[in-house]
């Protein structure tokens, strides 16, 4: 099954600066990669996605890449504020069992602070 | 709308006890999960239900059962609760569409 590492687990960054998460993904048949922002005592929430046709995506300060080739993508946070200080997790969506549900796999999970 | 609500929000049990978390949407998705959440693993998904009356084994299913009677609701069961089901519990739900729109979670603490 579809294997997905994310790094790193902890992450501090001055605000203003960038930050930078990186997930690597096993099965390369997977088509469809989101970032999830997960606020302290909530639930994650999807935050932007990308689908394996296509290489970069952005939105407004929030950007992601993938790399098919090297089964790997990243999130780009530019400009950080102490607000995107949250727990962010990468996952990919791929063929779990023969009967061809697609499920989500994610990953381990990084807690980024923004320190103002 | 309300989205994806959870209850309850946190509960304690004694090793062998059981328990039902209740997962309620309000948006007519066909799909729903139940995910649990521990330190440094992600999240992983317990069961899932493509649609009322259906329900499946995700990953890790063992000690846990599921029903979805309804469309709007999908309810988890811990039969004889263990130590080892101490965890936090998220119930999603989506449309045909992939965006997982995810509840506030269930804290659940076995002793």
């Amino acid at each position: 099954g579809e294997n997905v590492e994310q790094h790193p687990s902890t992450l501090s960054v001055q605000e203003g600066d960038s930050a930078v998460i990186k997930c690597t993904y096993s099965d390369s048949a997977s088509n469809y990669f989101p970032w999830y922002k997960q606020e302290l005592g909530k639930g994650p929430q999807l935050i932007i996605d990308i689908r394996s046709n296509v290489g970069e995506k952005k939105d407004q300060r929030i950007a992601v890449t993938l790399n098919k080739t090297a089964k790997h993508f990243s999130l780009h946070i530019t400009e950080t504020q102490p607000e995107d200080s949250a727990v962010y997790f990468c996952a990919a969506k791929s063929y779990w069992n023969s009967g061809g549900y697609q499920k989500v796999t994610f990953g381990t999970g990084t807690k980024l602070q923004v320190i103002p | 709308n309300a989205g994806v609500t959870q209850t309850p929000k946190f509960r304690v049990l004694k090793t062998g006890q059981s328990m039902t978390l209740l997962c309620a949407q309000d948006m007519n998705h066909e799909y729903m999960y139940w995910y649990r959440q521990d330190p440094g693993m992600g999240l992983r998904l317990i069961h899932y239900s493509v649609g009322e009356g259906t329900t499946a084994k995700g990953e890790v299913p063992d000690g846990y059962n599921v029903s979805r009677l309804k469309k709007q609701n999908f309810l988890l069961g811990l039969e004889s609760a263990a130590p080892s089901q101490t965890s936090v519990y998220f119930c999603a739900s989506r449309t045909s569409g992939d965006e997982q729109y995810f509840g506030p979670g269930t804290r659940l603490t076995v002793t």
